[in-house]
């Protein structure tokens, strides 16, 4: 049963343009949701999260936008940058246990 | 500052056999977390200790074991390895049970043969 999911195994952009990278999550109880991005051979790097309160994060090029109705949240990275070439995964928690779900992951390919 | 340090970067194992993994958290943090990622999927949550006392379990059998030590440095052991545990097993590490973000080790690549 996976409770996070991440529909799209990849994804290209032309470098400049806008990046939407789309989770989508079956559990109600999830509260809190991050976006983790990962190179070949090192861990997953933290992005950036948003809290089931907030509607919207953003962190400089990089905007998470939730929908609890819809169980779904996206990852904005505008303008995309070659750098952002890596792997992106959706995680999430409920009621601030730190046992995070993963998604399956998303490879972002940026094109020149 | 040194982030999280995993130890060793592969190992090859035959099945039946028993392993060791271990993690070094970033400077301040308190906290490990293990996980397991297959090939293709996204990490999947082993456990988590904090205070040198496994806090949260994730859906592992118990050939799955661990500990923290009090410089809390943290280590993984699984018992009579199966082909299915061959995986990457990252390590996170962060400030408190229920801290901010986690941060990831590069992993040990497990090959069970």
């Amino acid at each position: 049963d996976q409770q996070v999911k991440q529909n799209s195994p990849s994804l290209s952009v032309q470098e400049g343009r806008i990046s939407i990278l789309n989770c989508d999550y079956t559990n109600s109880m999830f509260d809190y949701f991050l976006w983790y991005k990962k190179y070949p051979a090192e861990g997953p790097t933290f992005l950036i999260s948003i809290s089931s309160i907030k509607d919207k994060n953003e962190d400089g090029r990089f905007t998470v936008f939730l929908n609890k109705s819809a169980k779904h949240l996206s990852l904005h990275i505008v303008p995309s940058q070659p750098g952002d070439s890596a792997v992106y995964f959706c995680a999430a928690s409920a009621n601030s246990n730190y046992q995070l779900i993963w998604g399956a992951g998303t490879k972002l390919i940026i094109k020149p | 500052d040194a982030g999280v340090t995993q130890s060793p970067t592969h190992l090859i194992k035959t099945r039946g056999q028993q392993v060791t993994l271990r993690c070094s958290p970033k400077s301040g943090h308190d906290t490990v977390s293990w996980y397991q990622q297959a090939l293709g999927q996204g990490p999947q949550f082993i456990f988590q200790y904090y205070e040198e006392e496994e806090r949260q379990r994730g859906n592992f059998p118990d050939r799955f074991s661990g500990h923290q030590f009090p410089n809390y440095s943290s280590e993984l052991n699984v018992n009579a390895l199966l082909l299915g545990d061959s995986a990457l097993y990252l390590c996170a590490s962060s400030a408190g049970p229920t801290g901010d973000e986690q941060y990831f080790g590069p992993g040990t690549r497990l090959t069970v043969t």
